[in-house]
């Protein structure tokens, strides 16, 4: 069985520029989770989405962040217009159940110069 | 505010050198505290759920334990190949959202 695959694994973009990032759950996993991870600091989340639903988007940092999960399958993260803090490791998570064991994939390192 | 503490943040121990790693937290109600494993360059990876105080559980050389205000994370005779980073989460009962900690690097030198 196939695990939770994000793409790309790494990505190096300059201030202002647009980055999307793209993440495969597991299939079958209705729920999916972008977290991200600044360097020195905690794992943060940022959001859940049931199927194609946002079921919760507390954690994203501003306005520039956009995620789309259209069908219930595979979701993206855009970041627009990208600003230096948002350099990090962004990781995305699957899960069955809303409370279940959260599958991670290897996570996209971002740097924005 | 829910807070994760892991200590130590770095420890380096030899082959066989038994340790424990703790994972200290300030929540309201908790509803389950995670472990997880995190080689470079990859996802975390679950290890254990631990939902209640005086639970225990066991995978390989790894046993994880939990009070009211803190779990333990114990490696018995490690190997080289137990290096990684080990991170805990909490998750309290007001949300289904796990809050991570910063993590422990363990490194175990042959």
């Amino acid at each position: 069985e196939a695990g939770v695959t994000q793409f790309p694994s790494h990505s190096v973009i300059e201030k202002g520029q647009t980055v999307t990032l793209r993440c495969d759950p597991i299939s079958g996993h209705d729920n999916l989770y972008w977290y991200r991870r600044v360097m020195g600091k905690e794992i943060k989340f940022l959001l859940h989405f049931v199927k194609e639903s946002k079921q919760d988007e507390s954690g994203m940092p501003n306005n520039r962040f956009l995620a789309e999960r259209t069908g219930g399958t595979y979701s993206t993260l855009k970041v627009q217009p990208a600003e230096l803090e948002d350099s990090g490791v962004y990781f995305c998570a699957s899960s069955q159940e809303e409370t279940g064991e959260r599958f991670f994939g290897q996570g996209t390192r971002l740097t924005v110069v | 505010e829910d807070q994760v503490t892991q200590s130590p943040e770095a420890l380096r121990l030899q082959e066989g050198e038994s340790s424990s790693l703790n994972c200290s937290y300030t929540v309201s109600g908790l509803r389950g505290l995670f472990w997880y494993r995190q080689d470079p360059g990859k996802g975390p990876e679950f290890l254990f759920t631990l939902y209640s105080a005086g639970e225990e559980k066991e995978k390989e050389r790894l046993k994880a334990t939990l009070t009211k205000k803190e779990s333990f994370l114990h490696i018995t005779a490690p190997k080289p190949e137990d290096s990684a980073t080990y991170l805990c989460a909490v998750q309290t009962g007001g949300s289904y959202i796990p809050t991570f900690g910063r993590g422990t690097s363990l490194i175990v030198h042959p």
